[in-house]
């Protein structure tokens, strides 16, 4: 089975708390990549980071982190003094070596409340 | 560089009507994809093309549904007739190539309701 799990529907946040935003996926390949995308108000999907199945170095990117587990099937995703800028719905995705298709999780709503 | 354009933003119509949604992909992006999210659950892909043809058509839901790309470059898809279960947003999203290093491009999305 090939699935994407984001457990957590909402988070509601006070302006420059930590949040994480958790993230468990299924798969049976060897070779596979992760992605989160950003849904703003404005509606768009933006895409924020991609990891394969063999780097499991974990990235920050300012106050963005993510931490990819391969034992626990989890790539979560960090917000550091988190701003009001950040309230969005986070998608976190699965894709296979082969084949173009995302696999999406059910995405989490974060709210920054000032 | 224009990003990935969709058209209409909104639409609303009544059960038994057609409706037709747009995507005008990143200029020289080979890939289209089409997703679709229900009712606050998850994104879920419908199809893929690569230029012209359709490399994946599996999560297309039924025969009502019918996407193409003609002259690979935008892509329409077309609803008909439309059911109350096809409410939801439409994305469309774009990439350079196929492998997954190409990251898709998504557009803003058409929020379809169905009345």
């Amino acid at each position: 089975a090939q699935k994407v799990t984001q457990a957590q529907t909402e988070i509601s946040v006070v302006e420059k708390e930590d949040v994480t935003l958790d993230c468990v996926y299924e798969t049976r390949d060897t070779t596979y990549y992760l992605f989160w995308y950003k849904q703003p108000p404005s509606g768009e999907l933006v895409f924020l980071i991609r990891r394969n199945s063999f780097d499991e170095q974990n990235e920050i990117s300012g106050r963005y982190s993510w931490n990819f587990q391969k034992s626990t099937s989890s790539f979560n995703f960090t917000i550091t003094a988190s701003q009001v800028v950040d309230s969005a719905v986070y998608f976190c995705a699965l894709r296979h070596n082969q084949g173009g298709k995302l696999i999406f999780g059910q995405g989490t709503e974060l709210s920054v409340k000032p | 560089e224009a990003g990935v354009t969709q058209f209409p933003s909104h639409s609303v119509i009544e059960k038994g009507q057609t409706v037709t949604l747009r995507c005008d992909p990143i200029s020289g992006h080979d890939n289209l994809y089409w997703y679709r999210r229900v009712m606050g659950k998850e994104i879920k892909f419908l199809l893929h093309f690569v230029k012209e043809s359709k490399q994946d058509e599996s999560g297309m839901p039924n025969n009502r549904f019918l996407a193409e790309r003609t002259g690979g470059t935008y892509s329409t898809l077309k609803v008909q007739p439309a059911e109350l279960e096809d409410s939801g947003v439409y994305f469309c999203a774009s990439s350079l190539r196929t492998g997954p290093q190409w990251p898709q491009h998504f557009g803003d999305g058409t929020r379809l309701s169905i009345l």
